[in-house]
């Protein structure tokens, strides 16, 4: 069974760079994977804020990018701010219409 | 603005079958160009794919850990799909959600999500 990691949380300062990694617990993350990161928060369903590692959805601002950084996929939030403080998520596609999500990171901004 | 709507009981006895619907308005749940899928949350901790189905083909694809309880279909002549997960048991308490996934142009993501609805399995 495919298990995708994340780091469990991350604090940063208002305006302050956070980069958070998306791994697989056997093997490495390619744009194979086709990387897709969310934005969740509490009683909300996911926004989508990063597709396809790098593109970003409509309407994201430009502090969200992703990457491929060795052998994971990253999400860098850069110039962070307070309502940044949520939960992200990420999701690989391992083929045959099967996509699997990261065990998500809790991102504090203080 | 395509819109996706759960509906279904809020509550299931263990050991019986959890049947929840998802309303699809503003496109068409038979468009050649996406998927429709169902994701869960149990209260408290992360998100979790149940499966996927594309109506063009009638394929559906499960993540295989659930694979042998569940069940995805669809009806076109309501807009609507939906998901039926059998022998329930506690740990399959969560908000469920229905998704559209969009492959096209190797983007591989959800992109529209229904708002969830909780189902809670206890006696």
């Amino acid at each position: 069974q495919t298990v995708v990691t994340q780091e469990p949380s991350f604090s940063v300062s208002p305006g302050g760079t956070v980069t958070l990694t998306c791994g697989l617990k056997s093997g490495s993350v390619s744009t194979s994977h086709y990387p897709t990161w969310y934005q969740q928060t509490p009683g909300q369903a996911p926004r989508t804020l990063i597709y396809s590692t790098n593109t970003r959805s409509s309407g994201v601002p430009d502090r969200f990018s992703g990457s491929i950084l060795g052998n994971q996929a990253a999400l860098t939030i850069t110039g962070a701010q307070a309502d940044d403080e949520s939960d992200y998520y990420c999701v690989l596609y391992v083929g045959s219409g099967i996509s699997v999500f990261g065990t998500g990171t809790k991102v504090t901004v203080l | 603005q395509v819109q996706l709507q759960e509906s279904g009981p809020g509550l299931v006895k263990p050991s019986e079958t959890l049947s929840l619907t998802c309303t699809v308005s503003g496109g068409s749940i038979s468009s050649p160009s996406y998927y429709w899928g169902w994701i869960r949350q149990p209260p408290g901790k992360g998100l979790e794919w149940i499966g996927s189905l594309y109506y063009n083909s009638g394929s559906t694809y499960y993540n295989p850990s659930l694979k042998s309880r569940v069940t995805i279909s669809v009806d076109t002549s309501k807009n609507q799909f939906s998901l039926k997960l059998s022998s329930v048991t506690a740990i399959d308490t969560a908000v469920y959600l229905c998704a559209r996934w969009d492959p096209r142009g190797g983007s591989y993501y959800f992109d529209y999500w229904g708002q969830g609805t909780l189902v809670t399995v206890s006696s």
